[in-house]
């Protein structure tokens, strides 16, 4: 079974500053993809950035990048130069290439302050 | 294009009640499912279709149905509801046939249960 760890339920960060957030996950199958979404107070979800198992650069998307570590099973977010507006819950998600059911881990809230 | 439509967009219903929750898309994918997101909670599977005809079970099925007719339709039906059945429920689609990195998801339906 797939299984999606996002261990820090909240996070700060000062305007202008790079922020981390944490993803492992869990999958016995050798294709698979992690995204990470983004979701705003106002409820939708915002497809971000993806990584599919067998890439062998870490995804990049403006200020948004992956820390793919396939070893460690690790699908960490890199936000650049935080900005007030990238205030919402974050969400690391992960399929496998042969499944249809993509789980999502419980989410991360950032708060960027100013 | 209006992408992932979804309605009502809020609900209230009483123990015992049933419902449709609508989503439609007009992107013509393939691949279409219903999550549901519990407070501190990521998204969580409830059925998932891969074409017109077909549908199946994700990681929470119990208490929900779902048909699909027609490529760009999918309800959700709560047959008798519960108070457990609080929740935001989420439409999204994506086409099959390779990983796609991008869901695209609906803006949600947020359904209270008394």
């Amino acid at each position: 079974a797939q299984k999606i760890t996002q261990t820090q339920p909240g996070m700060f960060v000062q305007e202008k500053e790079a922020v981390t957030l944490d993803c492992t996950y869990d999958t016995s199958d050798p294709s698979y993809g992690l995204f990470w979404y983004k979701q705003p107070s106002s409820g939708e979800m915002i497809f971000l950035i993806y990584q599919g198992s067998y890439d062998q650069q870490n995804a990049t998307e403006g200020r948004y990048s992956l820390n793919f570590q396939k070893a460690r099973k690790s699908a960490n977010l890199v936000i650049s130069a935080s900005q007030l507006g990238d205030s919402a819950m974050y969400f690391c998600a992960m399929r496998a290439n042969n499944n249809n059911d993509m789980r999502f881990g419980a989410g991360t809230r950032l708060t960027v302050k100013p | 294009n209006a992408g992932v439509t979804q309605t009502p967009k809020f609900q209230v219903l009483k123990t015992g009640q049933s419902m449709t929750l609508q989503c439609a898309q007009d992107m013509n994918h393939e691949y279409m499912s219903w999550y549901r997101q519990d407070p501190g909670m990521g998204l969580r599977l409830i059925h998932y279709s891969v074409g017109a005809g077909i549908t199946d079970q994700g990681e929470v099925p119990n208490g929900y149905n779902v048909s699909r007719s027609t490529t760009e339709d999918f309800p959700l039906r709560l047959l008798s509801a519960a108070p457990s059945q609080t929740s935001v429920y989420f439409c999204a689609s994506r086409p099959t046939g390779t990983l796609s990195p991008e869901q695209y998801f609906g803006p949600g339906t947020r359904l209270t249960v008394t």
